[in-house]
């Protein structure tokens, strides 16, 4: 079955570090960039960082910059992110997502179930 | 950045409704532009990219329209696993941005 599964989220302080994991199943994991997107509680959504195929190429949203870290392992099909110096405003269901490329820009087309991270003391 | 504008926020409708949702940009996108539904505790999952071009798998009831600034997702005859939120997003300019959401309920 084609799937991704996160993991590592729950109640952490304002200051303190979480690192997040998505186990991917049933397609060629080292062939997709990957994404992590967020979801605040009642909120839309809002794309976090994204990691090339051989993780080569990272991008990140301005408001993580410097605090989080996109990585994987290839031979795991796993994705990572580090998350440190955590901000109320970081709170939200975190989603791994399965990008694809169309065109200029990017789409994704297999989403996790998301877990959930809570900053707050 | 491109400012998204998606309308209505929330949408009453009765199943069998013929339902339209509303996405509107900042600055001409070409169609550059995705469709998400997302229900309750659930995952967001793809329904529409390039505008207009169907995911595999989704139901011929969903359509998409527009290029530029302006586009448009219209269900034609709802039905009860429709009623869930619905996302755009731009994939023109970096970062993918997202529009707040249509939660479409149930009249």
């Amino acid at each position: 079955e084609v799937q991704l599964v996160e993991s590592g989220g729950g109640l952490v302080q304002p200051g303190g570090s979480l690192r997040l994991s998505c186990a991917a199943s049933g397609f060629t994991f080292s062939s997709y960039w990957m994404s992590w997107v967020r979801q605040a509680p009642g909120k839309g959504l809002e794309w976090v960082a994204n990691i090339k195929q051989d993780g080569s190429e990272k991008y990140y949203v301005d408001s993580v910059k410097g605090r989080f870290t996109i990585s994987r392992d290839n031979a795991k099909n796993s994705l990572y992110l580090q998350m440190n110096s955590l901000r109320a405003e970081d709170t939200a269901v975190y989603y791994c997502a399965r990008v694809t490329i169309f065109g200029v820009g990017i789409v994704f087309d297999l989403w996790g179930r998301g877990t959930l991270v809570t900053v707050s003391s | 950045a491109i400012w998204m504008t998606q309308s209505p926020s929330l949408l009453s409708a009765s199943t069998g409704d013929r339902v339209t949702i509303s996405c509107r940009m900042s600055q001409g996108i070409s169609s550059y532009l995705a469709w998400y539904q997302q229900k309750p505790g659930k995952a967001p999952e793809l329904l529409i990219y390039a505008a207009s071009t169907l995911q595999s798998g989704v139901p011929s009831r969903f359509s998409g329209s527009g290029s530029g600034t302006d586009f448009t997702l219209t269900i034609s005859c709802l039905q009860s696993e429709d009623f869930a939120t619905y996302y755009c997003q731009q994939y023109y300019s970096f970062p993918p941005t997202f529009g707040q959401g249509t939660k479409v309920e149930i009249k």
